[in-house]
């Protein structure tokens, strides 16, 4: 079974450039995570998609925003880029819908520059 | 709020020797627990959960983490180190708010070097 796939693995993006990474979850998995990993925040939630519904959504400004499609695909999407969006961003999928374990993708290494 | 302390920034260990990494969770409820291992510029992989019952928990790659709820920790352990595990670290705690979800919070993370 093949597992979370996220393109791009990296990406070079000037300021005030968006941006939209992709995630494909493992087949049959409905819910799609998204977090950012930086060197001083550590690992922080975005957002939670499941059947193309947002759940839940973590403490980011509204430049950051996602969706899912009908075949559990996410995408997540960040405008007005700033050099501080710079980091490791982390696709997890999970089967169903309650605290069930997450499996994480590769990341897509985003530099702002 | 709920939140996963793990204590330990940077731990070096000879290869063979024992290793335990310490977590500590703030949690109300029947926590659901977690280790991740992530390797440089990987994602994450999953060592072992916990949900409920046993309180030991075995995972792949020889670890396991014991639960204990009078000290709200949940300790992974390996008897002995091979040089591939040196990555960092991460225990996890996915948080109830009382609806669906599959979100984490996160520790900061332990890195582990492995001496030979």
């Amino acid at each position: 079974k093949a597992g979370v796939t996220q393109t791009p693995r990296y990406l070079i993006k000037t300021r005030g450039q968006q941006v939209t990474l992709s995630c494909s979850p493992i087949s049959g998995h409905r819910s799609v995570s998204w977090y950012q990993q930086t060197p001083g925040q550590g690992l922080q939630f975005l957002f939670e998609y499941f059947s193309e519904t947002q759940r839940n959504k973590g403490n980011f400004p509204g430049r950051f925003s996602g969706r899912q499609f009908s075949n559990s695909r996410s995408e997540m999407n960040v405008s007005t880029l700033e050099l501080g969006d710079s980091a490791l961003y982390l696709c997890a999928s999970s089967l169903g819908t309650y605290r069930l374990e997450a499996f994480f993708g590769q990341g897509t290494r985003l530099t702002v520059v | 709020a709920q939140s996963v302390t793990q204590p330990d920034i940077h731990i070096t260990v000879s290869e063979g020797a024992s290793l335990e990494l310490r977590c500590n969770y703030s949690y109300g409820a029947t926590p659901y627990l977690f280790w991740y291992v992530q390797s440089p510029g990987q994602g994450l992989q999953l060592l072992l959960k916990y949900f409920s019952g046993d309180t030991l928990v075995q995972g792949i790659k020889g670890f396991e983490a014991e639960f204990k709820r009078s000290q709200s920790s949940f300790n992974l352990r390996k008897p002995s180190v091979h040089w591939s595990d040196a990555a960092e670290y991460f225990c996890a705690v996915a948080p109830n708010y009382g609806g669906a979800t599959n979100k984490l919070i996160f520790g900061t993370g332990t890195l582990l070097a492995v001496q030979p």
